[in-house]
């Protein structure tokens, strides 16, 4: 069974741009949770999806944004970057929202802002 | 909030001997606690769980967690180092109040030395 797959692994974007990084989910999970891991902060909770809906968030600024599809696919937003945004952007899915299910984590998008 | 507390940023074993990564969550239960291991460059993968089920918990790979209430810790143990054990390690509770996600320790990097 195929894993959780983050596209790109590394991407590297201006002060300014916006970007967008992309997750699908292990076949048949329906909750897909974000994270972001930098050495200052450690890993922090971004947002949680499950079945095309925002279920929880995170003491993150508007900039970030994100959203779920029907096939349970997810994307993140991430408007007017700024350098303290450089970071590997964690996905993980689990099979349904809640503190029983297992979460499963994709390799990451390190996310470098010049 | 609940929080969890790794002792040690960095901890260096022997190869063969026993691994020691210590958690400590602040005051009030968590219902569930886990810990995570990030091997260099790639995602997280679940280690073991505590679910109140039992207090001593086994994972993959020989290790295993005591969940003591008196102390309030969840320390993560191995009694045999292997090289391949190198790798960053986060405890972490999932809360079932509030921001219902996982909450991340800073993460302790053990190194084996052979």
């Amino acid at each position: 069974k195929a894993g959780v797959t983050q596209t790109p692994r590394y991407l590297i974007k201006t002060r300014g741009q916006q970007v967008t990084l992309s997750c699908s989910p292990i076949s048949g999970h329906r909750s897909v949770s974000w994270y972001q891991q930098t050495p200052g902060q450690g890993l922090q909770f971004l947002f949680e999806y499950f079945s095309e809906t925002q279920r929880n968030k995170g003491n993150f600024p508007g900039r970030f944004s994100g959203r779920q599809f029907s096939n349970s696919r997810s994307e993140m937003n991430v408007s007017t970057l700024e350098l303290g945004d450089s970071a590997l952007y964690l996905c993980a899915s689990s099979l349904a929202a809640g503190e029983h299910t297992e979460a499963f984590f994709g390799q990451g998008t390190r996310l470098t802002v010049v | 909030a609940q929080s969890v507390t790794q002792l040690g940023s960095h901890v260096s074993v022997s190869e063969g001997a026993l691994v020691l990564l210590r958690c400590n969550y602040s005051s009030s239960v968590p219902p569930y606690l886990f810990w995570y291991v990030q091997y260099p460059n790639q995602g997280l993968q679940l280690l073991l769980k505590y679910t109140s089920a039992a207090t001593l918990v086994k994972g993959i790979n020989d290790f295993e967690a005591e969940f003591k209430k008196s102390e309030t810790s969840f320390h993560l143990t191995k009694p045999s180092a292997h090289m391949s054990d190198a790798a960053e390690y986060f405890c972490a509770p999932y809360m079932d109040t509030g921001r219902r996600a996982l909450t991340f320790g800073s993460g302790t990097r053990l190194q084996v030395q052979p």
